[in-house]
């Protein structure tokens, strides 16, 4: 089976460029996370989706930052304009959510973002 | 709010030796899910084991295996006979059972010594 697949895996850009981070979740999933780590924060949950609506985007960093779930098998994770403090790993996630239960997460290979 | 603490940053063992890395959560949920991530060199997230909090039996998968201490809040994973190819940064983490979202912790890096 196919795991969750990100892409880019890395990306260099220069500053103030815009950068868009894309995720496909495992097929029949209907929670998608965004998480970006770096050494000085550790893992951070940016946003997560529930059945393709964000339920939770309050680790959104600022405005610069926006995420979109257009259907049950995208998102994109957008930066604009980037900033050499954006570097990082960002790694999308997917899960299967029961109403009352939790389940495990899947992580994607992660995307390396360098800003320069 | 929930609290992942790991208190040990860096861990080194000897190839075939036991090695045992803590964690301890903060929660007044009752039913929640806790997990152990591997992140070796290579960056990539890996699920190494889970534990339903309702379960008092131990999980276990091959070599990995938890200790599982509800009423003290640890959740310690033990790898034994350890082997080069665990060498990796571990994540403690965990899961609302009422919620969707994780908690780690700030991972504790393991080499294994030839």
């Amino acid at each position: 089976d196919a795991g969750v697949i990100q892409s880019p895996r890395h990306e260099v850009t220069e500053m103030g460029q815009e950068v868009t981070l894309r995720c496909k979740p495992i097929s029949g999933h209907n929670s998608l996370f965004w998480y970006r780590q770096t050494m000085m924060r550790g893992l951070e949950l940016l946003i997560y989706f529930n059945n393709n609506v964000p339920i939770d985007d309050s680790g959104m960093p600022e405005d610069r930052f926006s995420a979109k779930m257009p259907n049950a098998s995208f998102s994109t994770l957008k930066i604009q304009p980037s900033e050499p403090r954006d570097s990082a790993v960002y790694f999308c996630a997917s899960s299967f959510r029961m109403s009352y239960s939790g389940n495990t997460i899947y992580f994607g290979e992660g995307s390396w973002l360098t800003v320069v | 709010a929930q609290t992942v603490t790991q208190s040990q940053p860096e861990m080194s063992v000897q190839e075939a030796e036991t090695v045992t890395l803590s964690c301890t959560y903060d929660t007044s949920e009752s039913n929640y899910y806790l997990f152990w991530y591997k992140q070796p060199p290579s960056r990539q997230m890996i699920l190494v084991i889970r534990q339903e909090a309702y379960k008092q039996q131990n999980a276990t998968e091959n070599r990995f295996s938890v200790n599982f201490q509800k009423a003290a809040k640890s959740f310690s994973l033990k790898i034994s006979d350890s082997q080069l190819g665990d060498t990796a940064m571990y994540f403690c983490a965990f899961m609302r059972n009422t919620g969707n979202q994780f908690y780690f912790g700030t991972g504790t890096s393991l080499t294994v010594i030839p």
